[in-house]
This record gives C-alpha cells, structure tokens and sequence, in this order.
C-alpha cells in the first residue's frame, strides 16, 4: 500500500488566495483525519470524518476553513482566504477503524502563506 | 491547556546507551497512549502505545512504561542508534476515540555515533 497520500508537498501563495489540501487515506480505511502542525501549537486536531462523513470539526480554527470527503478515497481541506497565521504543515491521516488505534500520517503539506 | 507534555525540547544520548524520553498528562480519562516518531519532512509514524491497563509495553528495542498513579509515561530506547535520531511525539486518546490524538509538543533526540 502506498500509504496515506498528500498533495502538494509544498505550497506558496499571497494571502487573500484560496488553497485547497488534498488528501488519499489508505485503502480500506474508514476514518481520515487532518492535523496542522505549527511551532506554537505543536500538533492539533483539526477535523476528522468517520465513513467520509464528518464527526468532530471543533478543532477547525475559523470559517475561512472548510473540508470535505465526497468519498472513501478523496479528502480536501480549504482555506478561503487564506492569511499568513494559516502558514504550517498540514498532515492527513487515516485509522482502520477495525479497533487498531495506529494512525496513519501523510507527508503532510508544508503551507506558506506571504 | 497543554493536557500532554514534553517537558524536555531536546535530548542528546550516545551511541549504545539508553534514551529515555519523557512524558506528563493531566487527564485521567485518557485511555490510550502512543509514541511516534518524525523525521524532517515527513509524516509522524508509529512507534508503539500502551493501553491504561498496562504498565509496561515492549518492542524490540522500544519499551514505554505507564505510571498512571504520576499521570506519566516514559519511553526507553535501548540500545540508541544514530538512526534512532527524530523527534519523538508523545500522545494520548480517550475511550474508544482512536486518532483523535493530544500531542505533546515533541522531543528532539539526537544519537551521536
């Protein structure tokens, strides 16, 4: 399996644009999570979805922030418009769901936002 | 409110002796504890975890042992190796809430040869 698969590695824009996050959880998976990592936070949940349904988007930090899973294999999370605060790594991850609490992290997505 | 801490930024073991990596949580609710590991542009990955039943778990070289009494847990290297260099995360779960992960904000190990 090719693991959990983010795209793009990196991404520069101005702020005011509008970025999209894309995300592939492994095959089989059921729950797919997106985290953003930033010196001052550290690691943090931002949404997760349980059967590309979303459960818990309280970790979501404003509007401007939305995500979606149309369907087991594709997960986008969008910032609109984006502002330099939004600058981070952003990770997917994805877990079994059959009681193995492993999860599964992308390469994430390093964001610059200037 | 950090409920995980890694109280130690950095750590710098020798080739061949043990590391020990510490970490601390305030609630007691937490059920699942887990360790992952990070290099430099890629992704956290899974190190091993420990159940709240539990106070020890082993792998290999890896073992992390759970004071629930202390709310700490610690996870031991040994032998270190240079590969064993990375940040390591430590986290923890509720009950039957599998990766809705706390993080701590990480320490930084460094193995030199």
């Amino acid at each position: 399996d090719a693991g959990v698969i983010q795209s793009p590695r990196h991404e520069v824009t101005e702020m005011g644009q509008e970025v999209t996050l894309r995300c592939k959880p492994i095959s089989g998976h059921n729950s797919l999570f997106w985290y953003r990592q930033t010196m001052m936070r550290g690691l943090e949940l931002l949404i997760y979805f349980n059967n590309n349904v979303p459960i818990d988007d309280s970790g979501m930090p404003e509007d401007r922030f939305s995500a979606k899973m149309p369907n087991a294999s594709f997960s986008t999370l969008k910032i609109q418009p984006s502002e330099p605060r939004d600058s981070a790594v952003y990770f997917c991850a994805s877990i079994s769901g059959t009681g193995d609490e492993k999860l599964f992290f992308g390469s994430g997505t390093q964001l610059s936002v200037l | 409110d950090q409920q995980v801490k890694q109280n130690s930024p950095s750590l710098s073991v020798q080739e061949g002796r043990i590391s020990i990596l510490n970490c601390d949580y305030t609630n007691s609710m937490f059920d699942y504890f887990l360790w992952y590991k990070k290099y430099p542009a890629e992704g956290p990955t899974f190190l091993i975890s420990i159940s709240s039943i539990k106070d020890k778990n082993e792998d290999g070289r890896f073992t992390v042992f759970l004071n629930k009494s202390a709310k700490h847990l610690s996870l031991h290297i040994v032998p270190s190796q240079p590969g064993d260099s990375a940040v390591y995360f430590c986290a923890a779960s509720l009950y039957n809430q599998g990766g809705k992960l706390i993080f701590g904000q990480g320490t930084e190990l460094s193995v030199k040869p």
